[in-house]
């Protein structure tokens, strides 16, 4: 099972783009990287997916770098509804996949 | 609408008192999943379902049990509850993965569990 480490926790302004790195060092081959944002007292809901290069969605893009030993959830123009906990996860189907702490965003106005 | 149901949305009770959380898809999703969510934890699997008759431990799978009789159900049964089982469940689907292709999870609403 791939171990992902992010940050606890991120502050940001509206307006601004928020960038949330993640690392996961002993990825292996057929490995995804998936992230889900979860509001409080809801359900993670599913953001975006990759493997490699660049993903973009009409709501996020996911940066993966050659060696795919991180990744950066990138967040465009971000609102003070964007205040969730974001969390990376890695692995080759749903069972491999581990949701961590993920990491807390805050939007100030 | 696509959606996961999950019932009852909070529930208290008392130790030992057994109990049942249901959780239905109507996207006739093969895979299902329970978790619990604890502070400062994230969310750990319980037990999954890979299709109907088909399920497996998690990484937290003690004092819970679950069944697969139907595709579109899956209901989280707790024998005997204790304190320790006082957490927020959250149910989730998703299309099997087939090969290189890995399905979103689909997350209920989630029910917040007391046991006194």
């Amino acid at each position: 099972l791939a171990k992902t480490t992010q940050p606890i926790s991120m502050d940001s302004y509206e307006g601004q783009e928020v960038n949330i790195t993640c690392s996961h060092n002993n990825i292996a081959t057929n490995d995804y990287i998936t992230w889900y944002q979860q509001f409080p007292s809801q359900g993670p809901r599913f953001i975006i997916q990759g493997y490699k290069t660049k993903v973009t969605n009409e709501v996020a893009s996911l940066f993966i770098p050659a060696d795919r030993k991180s990744s950066t959830l990138s967040l465009p123009r971000v609102s003070l509804s964007d205040t969730a906990v974001y969390y990376c996860l890695v692995g080759e189907n749903n069972n491999d996949m581990r949701f961590g702490a993920g990491t807390r965003l805050t939007v100030k106005p | 609408e696509a959606q996961v149901t999950q019932n009852p949305r909070y529930l208290i009770t008392v130790t030992g008192k057994k109990l049942t959380v249901t959780c239905s898809q109507n996207m006739n999703h093969e895979y299902m999943s329970w978790y619990r969510q604890d502070p400062g934890l994230g969310l750990r699997q319980i037990y999954y379902s890979m299709n109907v008759e088909v399920t497996d431990k998690g990484d937290v799978p003690e004092g819970y049990k679950v069944s697969r009789k139907e595709k579109r159900n899956f209901p989280l049964i707790l024998e005997s509850p204790s304190p320790n089982q006082t957490s927020l469940y959250f149910c989730a689907s998703s299309l099997l993965s087939r090969g290189n292709l890995n399905e979103k999870l689909f997350f209920g609403s989630g029910t917040q569990l007391s046991v006194l």
